[in-house]
């Protein structure tokens, strides 16, 4: 089955400490993944892809298919990152085509 | 460019009411789908477009219909509202080619009374 868990609604942190908001999958195929994040009040957005390979606002996240994990993580964490965070599986769906399988999200609290 | 719009941003309806979510994007993307958004569950498909003239269902189809006359509006019907189908919806383009990247639309949101 195609699954994307987020083991954590709410992640709370202090500004400078370390984050990571986790991310497993279930996928059969050879899976893409990405990160998507809602700041308050605004749309949801792409925030980085793993086949990008990039680092965006400070955040990485490294796919690793031996725990079938894409974490995502930030060194620092600053108060304009609250926001709710989404986990997606680009899967290949019936038909051909692709669709993406959201996480339940987890939200990201900074606190001064 | 206005990328993706929906309208309207709120609504109340009634159960056993109809009423139609409007979605357009302007960047001439095949793909065009509508999520529902509910708390502890994420986003979950319910209908989904690869181009005009052709939809499919998503994870959660049953009580929404969709049709997709033009490349451009991709709208959501609600045949006969419940309040099960309160949440917030979004609509999101995007080209469909791997890796996807999806657009979203500010959402609306539906209460069903």
């Amino acid at each position: 089955a195609q699954r994307v868990t987020q083991p954590e609604k709410l992640l709370s942190v202090f500004k400078g400490a370390p984050v990571e908001l986790k991310c497993n999958y279930s996928y059969s195929g050879s899976p893409e993944l990405f990160w998507y994040v809602q700041y308050s009040r605004q749309r949801l957005q792409l925030l980085l892809r793993h086949i990008s390979r990039e680092s965006i606002k400070g955040f990485t996240a490294d796919l690793n298919k031996g725990e079938t994990s894409f974490h995502l993580k930030k060194p620092f964490a600053q108060e304009e990152d609250s926001a709710m965070y989404y986990c997606a599986l680009s899967a290949l769906f019936s038909g051909g085509y692709n669709k993406l399988i959201f996480g339940a999200g987890t939200r990201l609290a900074v606190h001064p | 460019n206005a990328g993706v719009t929906q309208t309207p941003k709120f609504q109340v309806l009634k159960t056993g009411q109809s009423m139609t979510l409007q979605c357009a994007q302007d960047m001439n993307h095949e793909y065009m789908s509508w999520y529902r958004q509910d708390p502890g569950m994420g986003l979950r498909l319910i209908h989904y477009s690869v181009g005009a003239g052709i939809t499919d269902q998503g994870e959660v189809p049953n009580g929404y219909n969709v049709s997709r006359s033009t490349t451009e509006d991709f709208p959501l019907r609600l045949l006969s509202a419940a309040p099960s189908q309160t949440s917030v919806y979004f609509c999101a383009s995007s080209d469909g080619r791997p890796p996807d990247t999806q657009y979203f639309g500010p959402g609306t949101r539906l209460t069903v009374l």
